[in-house]
């Protein structure tokens, strides 16, 4: 059964700071998405990442993939508070990756 | 346009009611999902439907039963729920899987969602 762990589960920071949130996941798979949640939201795609060593990038946000350790990352560089929402990576998996098993989540508070 | 419609927002339903809750999607997608997803926790997949037929069943109780009448439609038919079951219900869509491409096609679009309480 796939796990899919991310830490921290919540995290606040001032703004014009670096923080960096990690995602682990259990079997092999080579999707991996993060997307964005605002309290009472939907969930807002931030990225897709498809393959080995894939990094992405918009605005302060920054993503990467490693296959090989199953880890994803996150990186917020210089918060604003506008960036304040719970973060979730998920990991797709069956035949056709037609399922995404989703991590706890990380709340992120950027205080001023 | 990336846009997943989902009505109504908000459904307050007795236990012994039949109501639905609707998703409908124009971006030519051929996969459509529904979610749950319970205060604080992430989404939970209850349904994959591919090209109009069911692909996944996560296991969910009868008493929710999907339909897929066409490409651009999702339901998700409810009876006899009980309060447990109050959350929001979420549906996705993507275009079908087809390989290593590298495009937005991968992207797996969610809409606004659906309230449900069940009283």
């Amino acid at each position: 059964e796939l796990k899919v762990e991310q830490n921290p589960l919540f995290l606040s920071m001032q703004e014009g700071k670096n923080y960096t949130i990690y995602c682990n996941y259990s079997t092999t798979s080579d999707r991996l998405y993060w997307y964005r949640q605002d309290p009472g939201k939907s969930l807002e795609s931030l990225f897709v990442l498809l393959s080995n060593g894939a990094v992405k990038q918009e605005g302060r946000l920054m993503a990467s993939l490693d296959t090989k350790a199953r880890l994803s990352t996150l990186h917020i560089t210089a918060a604003v508070h506008d960036l304040s929402a719970t973060y979730f990576c998920a990991v797709g998996s069956g035949g056709s990756n037609y399922k995404l098993t989703f991590g706890k989540g990380t709340l992120l508070t950027v205080n001023p | 346009d990336t846009e997943v419609t989902q009505t109504p927002k908000h459904l307050v339903m007795g236990m012994t009611n039949k109501k639905s809750l609707k998703c409908e999607q124009h971006m030519g997608h051929r996969a459509m999902y529904w979610y749950k997803q319970k205060a604080k926790k992430p989404p939970e997949l209850m349904f994959v439907y591919s090209y109009e037929k069911l692909s996944i069943n996560e296991s969910v109780p009868s008493r929710f039963s999907p339909e897929c009448p066409n490409s651009s439609l999702l339901n998700l038919h409810l009876h006899a729920l009980q309060p447990e079951d109050s959350a929001l219900y979420l549906c996705a869509s993507s275009l079908r899987y087809t390989g290593t491409d590298n495009n937005s096609g991968n992207t797996i679009y969610f809409g606004e969602g659906s309230w449900l309480t069940v009283v």
